[in-house]
């Protein structure tokens, strides 16, 4: 079974403070896509990474980050400068083969999300 | 263009009324989601079409029926729902099967008196 945890329910920051949202996942099988999504008050998720559980490489993408380490289970996100814009809730999500749909095919399509971490920045 | 397109977004329905939400994709797009979430959680997911044929039903209610008429649309029919159906309803499209970004509409708030 898939599962994702994201142990903080809900951080609060002074805009400028850098803040780290942690991701842990626990799957069987060794190919699998880890997520990171935002969810701002208007309700779209907006999707901000995708990585494979082949490709350990730490990506930087202007004020975000991320650290993926098959070797703990954990694909954390941090946001450095962090700004009143960034305030949502980020949920970690995972894809992963093995599950068997109803249809009876296995299917990458479902997502395990987290159950999110709600970030608030305070000007 | 990572659109998608949801109507409308907030709906209030009585339990004996029938209505539909709609979904709009036109990104070439094989597989669309369902998905429901209530507030302060993830969301959960409903349906998925595979090549407009369905693929995964996570034991839905029959209340809630979904469609795919065409590879670019997505319907979810809505008969005799329950209070604790209110939602929002979030639509979402993928290019099958390989772990695939799931690009998610804005919504349907749903209500049910």
């Amino acid at each position: 079974a898939q599962k994702v945890t994201q142990a903080q329910t809900e951080i609060s920051v002074v805009e400028k403070e850098d803040v780290t949202l942690d991701c842990v996942y626990e799957t069987r099988d060794t190919t699998y896509y880890l997520f990171w999504y935002k969810q701002p008050p208007s309700g779209e998720l907006v999707f901000l990474i995708r990585r494979n559980s082949f490709d350990e490489q730490n990506e930087i993408s202007g004020r975000y980050s991320w650290n993926f380490q098959k070797s703990t289970s954990s694909f954390n996100f941090t946001i450095t400068a962090s700004q009143v814009v960034d305030s949502a809730v980020y949920f970690c999500a995972l894809s992963a083969p093995g599950q068997l749909s109803n249809a009876g095919g296995t299917s990458y399509g479902k997502l395990t999300f987290g159950q999110g971490t709600i970030l608030t920045v305070h000007p | 263009d990572t659109e998608v397109t949801q109507t409308p977004k907030h709906l209030v329905m009585g339990m004996t009324n029938k209505k539909s939400l709609k979904c709009e994709q036109h990104m070439g797009h094989r597989a669309m989601y369902w998905y429901k979430q209530k507030a302060k959680k993830p969301p959960e997911l409903m349906f998925v079409y595979s090549y407009e044929k369905l693929s995964i039903n996570e034991s839905v209610p029959s209340r809630f029926s979904p469609e795919c008429p065409n590879s670019s649309l997505l319907n979810l029919h809505l008969h005799a729902l329950q209070p604790e159906d209110s939602a929002l309803y979030l639509c979402a499209s993928s290019q099958p099967p390989r772990g695939g970004i799931q690009y998610f509409g804005a919504g349907t708030r749903l209500s049910v008196l």
